[in-house]
């Protein structure tokens, strides 16, 4: 399984665009890209996964460039509520593949 | 919209003490699994479990944990004699086995072992 690199933390204002960018050198042909989100005291939610270039879906948008080796998670205009550890994760999305979280981003949006 | 659910939302026991967690999940899914995250620590595979067997599971996962579905709607974890480091929340999870592997996650089983 490709490790990823994420940053510890992020701070943000509401209203504010944010970007967390996610490393994945060693990222197989077969793997897709795939975020989930963590509310404290919560289990982890799927937010958008991808294979190359952009998706966009009604909670964030997913860059990829052409190398694959990296990724960015982007949320427009944050809320308080977005608050929250934002995981990274990289693999083979067949079947029933266990996931395998790193220590993911934690964000905190204040006023 | 469907959702994981898991009970008691909080368990305390003593060392040595054997708990089940219980976990329903999402009824047309077919693949189960289990995870834990110690205070502070990220998220842990333990096992997942597809056509009433163990499809696979961590090191994390001895003898002292089983899984089982016991009847058509149930996915139960069995920690049989407690530790202290089992202290953590649980978070049982469902898949329907789509080609992008959404897992759906319970709000978790909060474990103290005292």
């Amino acid at each position: 399984l490709a490790k990823t690199t994420q940053p510890i933390s992020m701070d943000s204002y509401e209203g504010q665009e944010v970007n967390i960018t996610c490393s994945h050198n060693n990222i197989a042909t077969n793997d897709y890209i795939t975020w989930y989100q963590q509310f404290p005291s919560q289990g982890p939610r799927f937010i958008i996964q991808g294979y190359k270039t952009k998706v966009t879906n009604e909670v964030a948008s997913l860059f990829i460039p052409a190398d694959r080796k990296s990724s960015t998670l982007s949320l427009p205009r944050v809320s308080l509520s977005d608050t929250a550890v934002y995981y990274c994760l990289v693999g083979d999305r067949g079947g029933f593949q266990k996931l395998v979280f790193g220590t993911g981003t934690r964000l905190l949006v204040s006023p | 919209e469907p959702e994981v659910t898991q009970t008691p939302s909080h368990q305390v026991t003593q060392m040595g003490q054997e708990v089940i967690l219980r976990c329903v999940p999402i009824s047309n899914h077919l693949y189960f699994y289990w995870y834990r995250q110690i205070l502070g620590q990220k998220v842990e595979f333990l096992v997942s479990f597809y056509n009433n067997e163990i499809s696979e599971k961590s090191e994390i996962f001895d003898d002292q944990f089983s899984v089982e579905r016991p009847d058509g709607s149930n996915f139960t974890l069995k920690i049989r004699s407690t530790k202290l480091e089992d202290s953590a929340m649980y978070f049982c999870a469902s898949s329907d086995g789509r080609d992008n592997n959404e897992q759906f996650f319970g709000p978790g089983t909060r474990l103290t072992v005292l």
